[in-house]
């Protein structure tokens, strides 16, 4: 079964742009979260879809946003771009939605760099 | 989640079992612990839960103490591939509202 993949893997854009970032999860998995990962600050929690809703949400401006479609498949874009939004962008599928099991599957993340 | 403590890091020779230790005293009954690692530079990778019994998978096996203070990672024959760091976390199967977080967790490196 293919895992988590995430496009693209490597990103440079300059300040004020926005940027959109892909993630497929794993075949038959219904739930993608997004996560920052910094040196600073470790894996901090974006946002969850379950059934291309969005269902729980972390600490995030509201330049940080995301979608998810009817075939589980979800996007995030961030606008107007700051030096601090650089870091490695993961997402994560799992089957079910919270109640469920929680094992996550990650895929290899975007590297985002902001200069 | 309960809190979790891990030394900051271990050695292991290839070819021997690597034992991890946790502690999460303050775990409540219905948590589990989930062990995750991270290889540099990659996406972490689910290894193994449980909340009382022991568990094993293809990957590693868990041992949680009767009374569910303590935990133990066991990778049976580590390879240099398993240099990483890994994390353990004490939550609620389903988990809550701000996903996963992970803490220092334990750096492990393989010897050659």
């Amino acid at each position: 079964k293919a895992g988590v993949t995430q496009t693209p893997r490597y990103l440079i854009k300059t300040r004020g742009q926005q940027v959109t970032l892909s993630c497929s999860p794993i075949s038959g998995h219904r739930s993608v979260s997004w996560y920052q990962q910094t040196p600073g600050q470790g894996l901090q929690f974006l946002f969850e879809y379950f059934s291309e809703t969005q269902r729980n949400k972390g600490n995030f401006p509201g330049r940080f946003s995301g979608r998810q479609f009817s075939n589980s498949r979800s996007e995030m874009n961030v606008s107007t771009l700051e030096l601090g939004d650089s870091a490695l962008y993961l997402c994560a599928s799992s089957w079910g939605y919270r109640a469920t099991s929680y094992e996550q599957y990650f895929g290899p993340g975007t590297r985002l760099t902001v200069t | 989640d309960a809190k979790t403590t891990q030394p900051p890091s271990m050695d292991c020779a290839e070819g021997r079992a690597a034992n991890l230790p946790c502690n999460h005293s303050t775990i409540s009954g219905n948590e589990y612990v989930y062990w995750y690692r991270q290889i540099h530079s990659q996406g972490p990778q689910y290894i193994i839960h449980g909340l009382k019994n022991n568990e094993t998978n293809e990957m590693a096996s868990l041992i949680i103490t009767e009374d569910r203070k303590s935990s133990t990672l066991i990778l049976p024959h580590a390879t240099l591939r398993d240099t990483a760091v890994y994390y353990c976390i004490a939550r609620l199967s389903g988990g809550g509202a701000d996903g996963l977080t992970f803490g220092k967790g334990t750096h492990l490196i393989i010897q050659p």
